[in-house]
């Protein structure tokens, strides 16, 4: 079955340093992959998608991320962190013939600070 | 472009109601998904609604339902509430169905059952 692993649960970076969430999936087949971000009470907004192409995908908010195959994986980073991008991050896949249903990892709470 | 509205943003009800949550899509989005996120299980794909008919189903059971109108608009109903349906419905919409199209995601609807 597919499945979405977001290890981290809680990652605390200063305000400026560099961010890495990580992401892992399982799946047979090329996925297509997305990270999302949600505030607190507020619902899913798009930070970027991969679906083929270029493995280095960039978002928005000066989100990126890179796909890696080999490691059945999707890493988001950011190259300094603002206070506003305290927030929750969630990974999610869907697949070929998926209908849209997206399955997503438990999400990476992340704080951030000044 | 106005984005994807739920209406109510908050409910409670009472165990063994029922309850029914009303999305509309982007503007020229024909597909609807809807997803249940709780603090215990993330985030789950309930169904996607697609020209007025069921495409997907998430692993639920038959009291969660729902259907689409033709103009996109959906709802889902959830009949006998129970105490564990408390969660945040979010509903997301995107141009197509059949493979995985990038999903744009309302602020949700709020329910909590006592």
């Amino acid at each position: 079955a597919q499945s979405v692993t977001q290890p981290d649960i809680h990652i605390t970076v200063s305000e400026g340093a560099s961010l890495e969430l990580r992401c892992n999936y399982s799946y047979g087949a090329t996925p297509y992959l997305f990270w999302y971000v949600q505030s607190p009470g507020q619902g899913l907004q798009l930070l970027l998608k991969y679906f083929s192409g270029d493995t280095l995908v960039q978002g928005i908010k000066g989100f990126e991320a890179e796909f890696k195959r080999s490691q059945s994986s999707f890493n988001l980073r950011k190259p300094s962190v603002h206070w506003s991008d305290a927030a929750e991050y969630f990974c999610a896949v869907g697949f070929s013939g998926g209908y849209n249903k997206l399955i997503f990892g438990a999400g990476t709470r992340l704080a951030v600070h000044p | 472009k106005a984005g994807v509205t739920q209406t109510p943003r908050y409910l409670i009800k009472t165990r063994g109601q029922q309850v029914t949550l009303s999305c509309s899509p982007i503007s020229g989005h024909r597909s609807v998904s809807w997803y249940q996120q709780t603090p215990g299980q993330g985030l789950q794909f309930l169904f996607e609604y697609f020209s007025e008919t069921q495409r997907n189903k998430g692993n639920f059971p038959g009291r969660f339902s729902g259907r689409q109108f033709s103009n996109s608009r959906s709802e889902m109903n959830v009949s006998t509430l129970e105490l564990g349906d408390s969660a945040l419905y979010l509903c997301a919409s995107s141009l197509a169905t059949g493979l995985t199209y990038e999903q744009y995601f309302g602020p949700g609807t709020r329910l909590t059952v006592t």
